[in-house]
This record gives structure tokens, sequence and C-alpha cells, in this order.
């Protein structure tokens, strides 16, 4: 079945560091790729997503390419700040048995230190 | 404004003790589901609605039931909650299948089981 791996967390960065978060998906379809945020006591938010091959989404200097040579749609920002610590959270939607299905991966934990 | 609503945020109940966690959302939309969230396995989907009394089984359905009476609401049902059903659940609804949708998330409730 679909599923999605994202990088082992927590991840502990510095304030301006560049940010990457892998992820990578099995599929056995054209599934959309999505990057969710969780902020501390909040539900999910849309982070990005991606709907085919090539297609970059894009959001709060957030981005992520929908590689399919590579299975991957890594998540990267060049200066991250305080406020991006949060949750991250992977995923890919594909139809199974004509209904709309979300694959998550694990998460990752992300802390930014002043 | 466009939201989905859980209720209650925050229980603390005992084994055995029937309960049910309330989902409404103001969207219209058709694609209503529930996961639960734990550490380390990211969100699992419990159960899902792709229309009004249309229900379906999701990756961990066992111990929940589900009802869709209305468009607007889709309550999770816990006939005999057991300790392991502890955990962060969300509802989250969608317009009518698109893998490219994005899913809207409810801000979570958190469930614990004595």
């Amino acid at each position: 079945g679909d599923s999605v791996t994202q990088m082992e967390g927590p991840v502990t960065l510095s304030e301006e560091a560049f940010l990457t978060i892998n992820c990578t998906y099995t599929a056995t379809g054209y599934p959309s790729l999505f990057w969710y945020v969780q902020y501390p006591g909040e539900g999910l938010q849309l982070l990005l997503k991606a709907t085919k091959a090539d297609d970059k989404g894009s959001n709060k200097g957030f981005e992520a390419t929908y590689r399919k040579e590579t299975t991957s749609f890594h998540l990267e920002k060049g200066s991250v700040q305080v406020s991006d610590s949060a949750v991250y959270f992977c995923a890919l939607s594909d139809e199974v048995q004509g209904a709309q299905k979300l694959v998550f991966g694990q998460g990752t934990r992300l802390t930014i230190n002043p | 404004e466009a939201q989905v609503t859980q209720n209650p945020r925050y229980l603390i109940t005992v084994t055995g003790k029937k309960l049910t966690v309330t989902c409404s959302q103001n969207m219209n939309h058709e694609y209503m589901s529930w996961y639960r969230q734990d550490p380390g396995l990211g969100l699992r989907q419990i159960y899902y609605s792709m229309n009004v009394e249309v229900t379906d089984k999701g990756d961990v359905p066992e111990g929940y039931k589900v009802s869709r009476k209305e468009k607007r609401n889709f309550p999770l049902i816990l006939e005999s909650p057991s300790p392991n059903q502890t955990s962060l659940y969300f509802c989250a609804s969608s317009p009518r299948y698109s893998s490219g949708n994005t899913i809207y998330f409810g801000e979570g409730s958190w469930l614990t089981v004595v």
C-alpha cells in the first residue's frame, strides 16, 4: 500500500539556518503530495502542496518540489525563524476505492532557537 | 469563517463509558474523515464518509463507530473506550473527491481513557 517516510526528528536549528526535512513516498497511482504543519496546541494546517510531477509548492518561504524520479517531496526553507517551530507532516493523497485517502508520515518536530 | 469544529477539545474518561466526539463543518464538504495521532505513527485514518449515509472503514476502525446523517456532521463514537484509545483525534473535511483537494482539519480532541 501507499506509504510516506519522513526524516527522523526532532530537528533543532538556530534562527536563520537553512532547513531541509526529507520526505519520500511509495504509491501505486499518481498521488498529490502535501506538507501540513501543526503549531503547538493547534490542529493541522496545510503548508503547501503539489499535484503532479515537477510541480513546486511554496508558502511562507517554504518550498517543496514533487520529484517523481526519486519519489521525494523534501521541504526546504532558506532562513528559519523561531515562529517556524512546529511539527511538520508530509502526506500523500491518492484514490483508494473511489475515496480520497491521505497517508501521513510520522511527523518531524522542528525547534528553532533564537 | 470556514472551519471544522470538534468537541470536546479535552476529555478524561473511564474505561467502558461510552462517549461521542462531535465534528461539524460549515463548508458544505461532501467528504469527512476521522484520524488519530499517536507519537511516532503520524496520523492514521479511522473512518471516512464520502457523503450522507455513506461511511467506510479506514486503517484503524476497531473500537469506533461513526454516522453521517447530515452533511455537516460526522460524530465519532467510542462505545466502550479502552486505554489504548488514548490519543489525539482529528476530524477533517474536503470537497468532492479529487486527490489534489486540500483537506481541512479541526483543532483536535485530546482523549484520555483511564
